[in-house]
């Protein structure tokens, strides 16, 4: 298996445009998660997915931010309209099942730097 | 989930065991200690999880306290790839879905 997919592994785009992030799962998992990563916060849930359902998004940070997930193999985030505090490490990661005696794969994220 | 307690930093020799402490003195009986570790540039990686018992994998070994208030993550041999943040996790195996949430981990450094 290829693992968890995230593209683009680096993006750098000016205030006010809008920024599409990707994931693929691993193939069989039925959770999907959005993190986010800086120095300040360390890593954070934005939302999860069961079964391409939205379940929790309580850490998206405001209606800037949103998430689908079309199909089982593949979820976006996207940011509309961006802003410079946006700069962080956002990662995917999916997880069978879901409960406490699985763990979760992440992808290798995607750097975002919003200028 | 509830809260785990961990050292900022720690510093170990290649070649030596490392071991990381974790307290979680508020375990309940349905929470799963999980461990992950994140390489610089990379993504958080799982390493190990258990419930009761001391578990052994490839990557390394969890001991658990007898009462769960405590674990500690055994690295039996650090090498220079081990160097990462290690975080101490613990997640409700009743409930589905039940996220991971970070705390700031230990960061482990390794000496040459």
């Amino acid at each position: 298996d290829a693992g968890v997919i995230q593209s683009p592994r680096h993006e750098v785009t000016e205030m006010g445009q809008e920024v599409t992030l990707r994931c693929k799962p691993i193939s069989g998992h039925d959770y999907l998660f959005w993190y986010r990563q800086t120095m300040m916060r360390g890593l954070e849930l934005l939302i999860y997915f069961n079964n391409n359902v939205p379940i929790d998004d309580s850490g998206m940070p405001e209606d800037r931010f949103s998430a689908k997930m079309p199909n089982a193999s593949f979820s976006t985030l996207k940011i509309q309209p961006s802003e410079p505090r946006d700069s962080a490490v956002y990662f995917c990661a999916s997880s069978l099942q879901g409960r406490g005696n699985y763990g979760y794969t992440f992808g290798s994220g995607t750097r975002l730097t919003v200028v | 989930d509830a809260k785990t307690t961990q050292p900022n930093s720690m510093e170990s020799n290649e070649e030596e065991p490392v071991h990381l402490p974790c307290n979680h003195s508020t375990i309940s009986g349905t929470d799963y200690i999980h461990w992950y570790r994140q390489l610089p540039s990379q993504g958080p990686e799982y390493v190990i999880h258990g419930l009761t018992s001391n578990v052994n994998n490839r990557m390394a070994s969890l001991a658990i306290a007898e009462d769960r208030k405590s674990s500690t993550l055994i690295l039996h041999r650090a090498t220079l790839r081990d160097a990462a943040v290690y975080y101490c996790i613990l997640r409700d195996v009743s409930t589905a879905g039940n996220m991971l949430t970070f705390g700031g981990g230990t960061r482990l450094m390794v000496k040459p």
